[in-house]
């Protein structure tokens, strides 16, 4: 069964550092999303595109996060600097529509710590 | 402002059917009840949706009262590995975001 790709799984950086991290959709969804988790919440979007263009990105701190899927395939959320407030799973999904029906498939995360 | 509200835990005895009650008694003629879930350190689970019949899938059956304010997921034989979070989630129709709340952590004890 196809599956959505998320590396690395952990992540430990220092405060002010930069950080990525990086998704692979399942072959042929053409929807992608990056959510946040807090522990003990559930996932908040953070973005979405629409092949290589950003459908909906009100929920991304843009002074220090940023997002891209240049060729509407693999994605890239990146942090600079990282923050302490930033220790979260950040989760990547995809969807082959982005309607009701489009039902999303998540990876398995990457967790962030920022010491 | 949470469309949904969930039991913030349960537990449920292996090989017995588990109940997962979920209020959303404001939702909207074309919002649609979903159900994901999430076990520990993976990511979310689709499991079900539904409009206003009730649907059943190889992982579990959904049930939603007549006014549709409430449903109510089955799982119905709950094993060790269905200990979780279950996400109940209120989505309009045309609308791709997913509102997760705090969900209902259910313990499936052996």
């Amino acid at each position: 069964e196809a599956e959505v790709a998320q590396s690395p799984r952990y992540k430990i950086t220092e405060k002010s550092q930069a950080v990525a991290f990086w998704c692979d959709p399942i072959s042929g969804h053409a929807t992608l999303y990056w959510y946040r988790q807090i522990l003990g919440q559930g996932p908040e979007l953070l973005v979405q595109f629409q092949d290589e263009s950003v459908v909906d990105d009100s929920q991304l701190p843009k002074d220090r996060f940023s997002a891209e899927r240049l060729k509407g395939v693999d994605s890239t959320l990146k942090i600079q600097p990282a923050e302490l407030g930033d220790s979260a799973m950040y989760l990547c999904a995809s969807s082959l529509q982005g309607g009701p029906f489009g039902e999303q498939y998540f990876g398995p995360g990457t967790r962030l710590t920022v010491t | 402002d949470a469309k949904t509200t969930q039991p913030p835990s349960m537990d449920c005895a292996e090989g017995r059917a588990a109940n997962l009650p979920c209020n959303h008694s404001t939702i909207s003629g074309n919002e649609y009840v979903y159900w994901y879930r999430q076990i520990h350190s993976q990511g979310p689970q689709y499991i079900i949706h539904g409009l206003k019949n009730n649907e059943t899938n190889e992982m579990a059956s959904l049930i939603i009262t007549e006014d549709r304010k409430s449903s109510t997921l089955i799982l119905p034989h709950a094993t060790l590995r269905d200990t979780a979070v279950y996400y109940c989630i209120v989505r309009v129709a045309g609308d791709y975001k997913l509102s997760f709340g705090a969900g209902t952590t259910v313990t499936v004890r052996a």
